[in-house]
């Protein structure tokens, strides 16, 4: 059974920089896309990204340029960072395995939730 | 564009509720996967429906999804208190290769 295991700094001050990283246990890393959802308090789930074994990704375009992904797929892991945080980036982050084939390419898999607050 | 889900929808105990979906030419009515989240107060989001009608290993058959057109919609049947959460569609974007979410709905049961 797939399971993904997140962690990083739940607290970032105004225009630095959020990271999170996520592991993956249990499964074929170079098989599946890995993504990166969060949920701002009050509001949905809203996709960030996405990231394959070969570092190929896809962003959301209404965050630009703010958000990178990165993979390393030697210790089955991806990392997520947030450029020139604001307030209105605080929320829930998730990792997820997906889009999946395995599911028709929903998002099958999620990590546990890091809460993270933008705040000096 | 993301696609479209009511705030909210009520039912009573033993009843069925309908969430419905509205996306575009772009995503569902593209012919993109629709799926369906369940997320509980404090817990991640788990899948509940994928390929617009499966079910994962472990979902009661209470649960089922249709489409039409740039529309998708989610029923829930034999209303159990448990049920009461949010749901979320997902679809996908082809021409902005962007996974798409719903606003959500809250289910009150």
């Amino acid at each position: 059974q797939v399971q993904l295991h997140q962690w990083g700094v739940g607290l970032v001050k105004p225009a630095e920089t959020l990271s999170l990283t996520c592991a993956v246990y249990g499964e074929t890393f170079t098989d599946y896309y890995w993504s990166w959802v969060r949920q701002s308090p009050g509001k949905g789930l809203e996709w960030l990204g996405e990231i394959n074994h070969r570092g190929i990704t896809a962003y959301n375009p209404s965050l630009g340029t703010r958000v990178s992904l990165l993979v390393d797929p030697s210790v089955n892991q991806f990392s997520l960072k947030v450029f020139y945080v604001t307030a209105s980036d605080t929320g829930v982050y998730y990792c997820a395995r997906g889009p999946s084939p395995s599911h028709d390419w929903a998002l099958d898999f999620w990590g546990q939730g890091t809460t993270v607050t933008v705040s000096s | 564009s993301d696609l479209s889900q009511p705030p909210s929808v009520s039912g009573a105990p033993g009843q069925t509720v309908t969430i419905f979906c509205s996306g575009s030419i772009t995503d569902i009515g593209a012919g993109s996967d629709v799926h369906w989240y369940q997320v509980l107060p404090g817990s991640a989001p788990k899948l509940l429906i994928y390929g617009t009608s499966k079910r994962p290993s472990g979902v009661p058959a209470r649960f089922s999804g249709a489409r039409s057109g740039t529309s998708a919609s989610l029923a829930i049947s034999g209303l159990q208190a448990d049920d009461e959460c949010f749901y979320y569609c997902q679809s996908y974007d082809s021409g902005q290769r962007a996974v798409l979410f719903g606003g959500g709905t809250k289910v009150t049961v």
